[in-house]
């Protein structure tokens, strides 16, 4: 498949505990992107990647929110200590190279993870 | 700050309807603006866009107009479809940033024959 994919597509989980959500970008693609929906609301960034660094953290809503790359590869975003207010879908999106300039390089989304937290 | 303020769902129309949804921005600098659609069981999708001000986006019949002075990116159809049911979200992205989105709440459509 050419698409973003992201697995699990659903995780339920205790209030707590730790989660590992993944994202396998398009073959490619440089920049990677986090974003989460909670019920009723809009998606908020949570973190940009090009290549393996993350020039943008500034969504990360707590320090119990990390994410890594490996490469131009694979991310996976890990939440510690879940709480109830996590619960959410957390889409991956990515492009060819996030530039500063007027082009833009569209984003291809994932069809995210449904994290409940109970 | 940035944000994008839509109009809140769910719109329901019968086959035909006109449809508009609105969409109005808060941006420092000069934006570009999205629509995105996600259909029932599929990913968000890039629908349309435009860069600067005046710009018209359209795909698949949907157009928006980028008015800088009343800082909006109304989408619109002449004629929906039932193929057209989905969630819409309009969204920004500031030049100079990182290519980051700042997204609206979305809005569901529900067309009916």
């Amino acid at each position: 498949g050419a698409g973003v994919s992201q697995s699990p597509s659903n995780k339920v989980t205790e209030k707590g505990k730790d989660v590992e959500l993944r994202c396998d970008p398009i073959s490619g693609h440089t920049a990677l992107y986090w974003y989460r929906q909670r019920l009723g609301q809009g998606l908020e960034f949570l973190i940009y990647f090009q290549g393996n660094s993350a020039p943008d953290k500034s969504g990360l809503p707590s320090d119990r929110f990390s994410a890594e790359r490996t490469g131009e590869s694979v991310s996976t975003l890990t939440i510690q200590r879940t709480q109830q207010e996590d619960s959410a879908v957390y889409l991956c999106a990515s492009s060819l190279e996030g530039t500063s300039g007027r082009h833009y390089n569209e984003q291809f989304f994932g069809p995210g993870t449904r994290l409940t937290v109970l | 700050g940035n944000s994008v303020t839509q109009m809140e769902g769910p719109v329901t129309l019968s086959e035909e309807a006109f449809l508009t949804i609105n969409c109005t921005y808060t941006a420092t600098g000069y934006p570009s603006l999205f629509w995105y659609v996600q259909y029932p069981g599929e990913g968000l999708q890039l629908l349309l866009k435009a860069t600067k001000a005046d710009d018209k986006g359209s795909n698949k019949g949907f157009e928006a107009t980028y008015r800088k002075e009343t800082t909006s990116f109304h989408l619109e159809k002449g004629s929906v479809q039932v193929s057209d049911s989905a969630v819409y979200f309009c969204a920004l992205r500031i030049s100079g940033g990182y290519n980051k989105l700042i997204f609206g709440a979305g809005t569901r459509l529900a067309v009916h024959p």
